[in-house]
């Protein structure tokens, strides 16, 4: 069955360091999402993606936040200045229409310490 | 906006009892519905999702939910829990076709007890 790929499993950095997550949908499909766990809450809508744009976005994803689709099969979150309560398991999701549900990846744990 | 209310955060049922895992949505249109489970140190899965006929939704590893409009309830079964259910379940929705996103609930975990 078709999957979704995140890459790192888990990740550590130093707060105000930039980090890339990086995530490979699965080849046909057309929308894209970054959702964020913090450790024992509730899942939280990051962005969408469509068509090389963001479709919408939360307040969490504010101008630290980025992403971007460089080669047309990944799809990567940038955090420029990473904070402390950045710190979270960060999904990846893709789904080939509006209506259904997505498939998430398993996740990457960022750490920032 | 719509939002998704999971009454309760954890919930015990011995080993081969039945199970029911409230879920509660508002929102003023129409909506799809979904079932996502997480099972330790994974990501999440879909279990089940109801996007429009017939308001009883069969998922994988035996689950179903029954979408109640009048109630606005999307509250999930299984006849009989083994101890492999042990994990995070996450009730969530998305307004029809105006919102790319879906809005999960708080979670409820599901203790397996021997």
């Amino acid at each position: 069955e078709p999957e979704v790929t995140q890459t790192p499993s888990h990740q550590v950095t130093q707060m105000g360091q930039e980090v890339i997550l990086r995530c490979v949908p699965i080849s046909n499909h057309l929308y894209f999402y970054w959702y964020r766990q913090i450790l024992g809450q509730k899942v939280e809508f990051l962005v969408s993606f469509y068509n090389n744009e963001i479709s919408e976005k939360s307040e969490i994803f504010d101008d630290q936040f980025s992403v971007e689709r460089p080669d047309g099969s990944n799809f990567t979150l940038k955090i420029r200045s990473t904070k402390l309560e950045d710190s979270a398991m960060y999904f990846c999701a893709s789904s080939d229409d509006r209506a259904g549900g997505y498939t998430f990846g398993s996740g990457t744990r960022l750490t920032v310490v | 906006a719509q939002s998704v209310t999971q009454l309760d955060s954890q919930v015990p049922v011995f080993e081969e009892a039945p199970v029911e895992l409230r879920c509660n949505y508002s929102s003023s249109v129409s909506v799809y519905l979904f079932w996502y489970v997480q099972y330790p140190n994974q990501g999440l899965q879909l279990l089940l999702k109801y996007l429009s006929g017939s308001t009883l939704v069969k998922g994988i590893n035996g689950f179903e939910a029954e979408f109640n409009k009048s109630q606005t309830s999307f509250h999930l079964r299984k006849p009989s829990v083994h101890i492999s259910d042990t994990a995070e379940y996450f009730c969530a929705v998305r307004r029809g076709n105006r919102d790319d996103k879906i809005i999960f609930g708080k979670g409820t975990r599901l203790h397996i007890l021997p």
